[in-house]
Order: structure tokens, then sequence, then C-alpha cells
């Protein structure tokens, strides 16, 4: 079975700060997906960024980043110049590759609020 | 913008009520998905539908009754709820083949409250 970790319930960084967020996860599949979701108060998740485990350079979009380590099953996300809106939970999420019946759908870890300060 | 539109946002329901929850999406995706996800917790699969029909129910209660009338609507049917079924709950959408590993789409979400 797989699971996914995030270690960080809380994080706080100061507006235009670089924060990390760290996600481990654990599986015997060799092919599958990782991403990250935001969700603030607004409650809508939204998909920040994805990864396909096959892929070895790091998928990006604008200031998110990831740093992908497959060996170490390591998939953290950066986000560079932090803004009051990127205050949020975030979820870390699995999906094994495959999964085209959408019978498998999202395992998510429990998730790190982060609160962005002025 | 979402592209996945749930309603009502808000619905609060005695525990003999019956009621329904609406989800609709026009990105052409053939999958589609209820959770359900308590405060300061991850969501939690309930029904996943591939093609309109059932593919996943995680063991969800009856009084959860789900509906696919075509590829584009979801709904969730509520009966006889509990106070402990007061949760937000999120409608998703995906493609079923996806290259990029069938990224799931959320919708807002539809917060019920049991009294």
């Amino acid at each position: 079975a797989q699971t996914v970790t995030q270690s960080q319930p809380e994080m706080s960084v100061q507006e235009a700060e670089t924060v990390t967020l760290s996600c481990t996860y654990d599986t015997s599949e060799n092919n599958y997906y990782l991403f990250w979701y935001k969700q603030p108060p607004s409650r809508q998740m939204i998909l920040v960024i994805r990864q396909e485990a096959y892929k070895q350079q790091n998928a990006t979009e604008n200031r998110f980043s990831v740093n992908f380590q497959k060996a170490a099953k390591s998939f953290s996300l950066k986000i560079s110049d932090s803004q009051l809106g990127d205050t949020a939970m975030y979820f870390c999420a699995f999906m094994k590759h495959g999964a085209n019946q959408a019978g498998t759908a999202l395992i998510f870890g429990k998730g790190t609020t982060l609160s962005v300060s002025s | 913008d979402t592209e996945v539109t749930q309603t009502p946002k808000h619905l609060v329901m005695g525990m003999t009520n019956k009621k329904s929850l609406k989800c609709e999406q026009h990105m052409g995706h053939r999958a589609m998905y209820w959770y359900k996800q308590k405060a300061k917790k991850p969501p939690e699969l309930m029904f996943v539908y591939s093609y309109e029909k059932l593919s996943i129910n995680e063991s969800v209660p009856s009084r959860f009754s789900p509906e696919c009338p075509n590829s584009s609507l979801l709904n969730l049917h509520l009966h006889a709820l509990q106070p402990e079924d007061s949760a937000l709950y999120l409608c998703a959408s995906s493609q079923v083949r996806d290259r990029a590993g069938n990224t799931i789409y959320f919708g807002e979400g539809s917060w019920l409250t049991v009294v």
C-alpha cells in the first residue's frame, strides 16, 4: 500500500522569503505521479504542480518548484518570493501510473498549513 | 475560475431530510469523483465514476447515494444523515486516460451541516 507523509503540520514565512515543504512517500511502484495541491481558506483544492516519476527533471511552475528524489522517495515543494496569497493548506498526493480506470485516485498526505505574513 | 461547479455552496439539513448535492464539469472529462473532507484533514475518497458507471465505492454508508446522469453531471443524494456527516464535500473530475497522470481537478466544495 502507498503512503504519503508530510512531517510539518504548520509553517510560517515572511513575504518575499523562500519556504520548502517536505513530503515523503512509500511505494513499490516504479511508475507513478506526484502532485502538490493548495487549499486556501476559500476551500477550493487547486493544483500547484505535478511530477511524473519517470522524468528526472524537476517540475517548475513560476514561483513553485519541486525537488524530486526518486531513490529517497522524497518530493518537496519550494515556494520562492512568498506572497500573502500563498497562505493555504498544502497537500502532497500520490497516484499510481496505470490508474486509468480512475479507480485509484489520489492518496493524500495530512497536509501542511502555511502562513505567509507581511 | 473553477471548471468544476458545485451547488449549493452551503447546505443545512435535518437528520430526516432528503437533499442533493450537484456537480457539473465541462472539460470533457470521463471520470468524476466525490470526496469528503473534515476540517484540517485531507480529502477522503467516497465514490468514483468512470464513463458514467460507478467504479469505486469506498464502503460509503447507503445514506449517501451517488448518481451520474451523464458525462458532465454528478449528484450526491443525501438521506437520513447523521451530525458526524457534516463536512465539506468536494466534487472532482479527470480524464480516464491521461499522460499527465489523470490530474484531478476539484470544485469549490459544498459545505454540509447536519442538525
